[in-house]
């Protein structure tokens, strides 16, 4: 079975710009996460997908939204883009959600770097 | 609110030394308990987990864990380091009734000398 899929796996954008990643599950996965890695913050939860809803969302501001298809892929958006967004997007995916036996396999990440 | 702390951000082991990584969580709730490895430049690969099963669990590369609820600790353990076991590695807790949301802890590289 593939495996979690991100693309692009690095960007550079400047600031005030948007962008847009993308993610692919585990085929047969329906629910994906969106985490944020910084040497600062460390891993920090953006949201979660299930089934096209967004079940879960972090303490991001709203710049940062998602959105999930009916093929379980999902897109992150960041808008109006700051320096401080550059970081490390991982996107994850599990079967369903929220068991307690659930596994989170993870992409590979994209590198969003902000000028 | 659930959390988790990880002791030392690096650690320094000899190739053929024991391995021992601390993560100490809070949860008001039984835990569900991750640990996380991510070599430079990518993801994620779940290591072990711990699900109320057996407080013993033992996962892939040879590492396992303790779940030890007095002490409130999932401590990752390897006998014997080797030098592809450098890399830096994640303790994680899912959230109670947020679906597959976890929380991370800071992380610890493990360097192996050797």
């Amino acid at each position: 079975k593939a495996g979690v899929t991100q693309t692009p796996r690095y960007l550079i954008k400047t600031r005030g710009q948007q962008v847009t990643l993308s993610c692919s599950p585990i085929s047969g996965h329906r629910s994906v996460s969106w985490y944020q890695q910084t040497p600062g913050q460390g891993l920090q939860f953006l949201f979660e997908y299930f089934s096209e809803t967004q079940r879960n969302k972090g303490n991001f501001p709203g710049r940062f939204s998602g959105r999930q298809f009916s093929n379980s892929r999902s897109e992150m958006n960041v808008s109006t883009l700051e320096l401080g967004d550059s970081a490390l997007y991982l996107c994850a995916s599990s079967p369903i959600s929220g068991s307690s036996t659930d596994t989170q396999y993870f992409g590979p990440g994209t590198r969003l770097t902000v000028l | 609110a659930q959390s988790v702390t990880q002791l030392g951000s690096h650690v320094s082991v000899s190739e053929g030394a024991l391995v021992l990584l601390r993560c100490n969580y809070s949860s008001s709730v039984p835990p569900y308990l991750f640990w996380y490895v991510q070599y430079p430049n990518q993801g994620l690969q779940l290591l072990l987990k711990y699900t109320s099963a057996a407080t013993l669990v033992k996962g892939i590369n040879g590492f396992e864990a303790e779940f030890k609820k007095s002490e409130t600790s999932f401590h990752l353990t390897k006998p014997s380091a080797h030098m592809s076991d450098a890399a830096e590695y994640f303790c994680a807790v899912r959230v109670y009734n947020q679906g597959g949301k976890l929380i991370f802890g800071q992380g610890t590289e493990l360097s192996v000398k050797p």
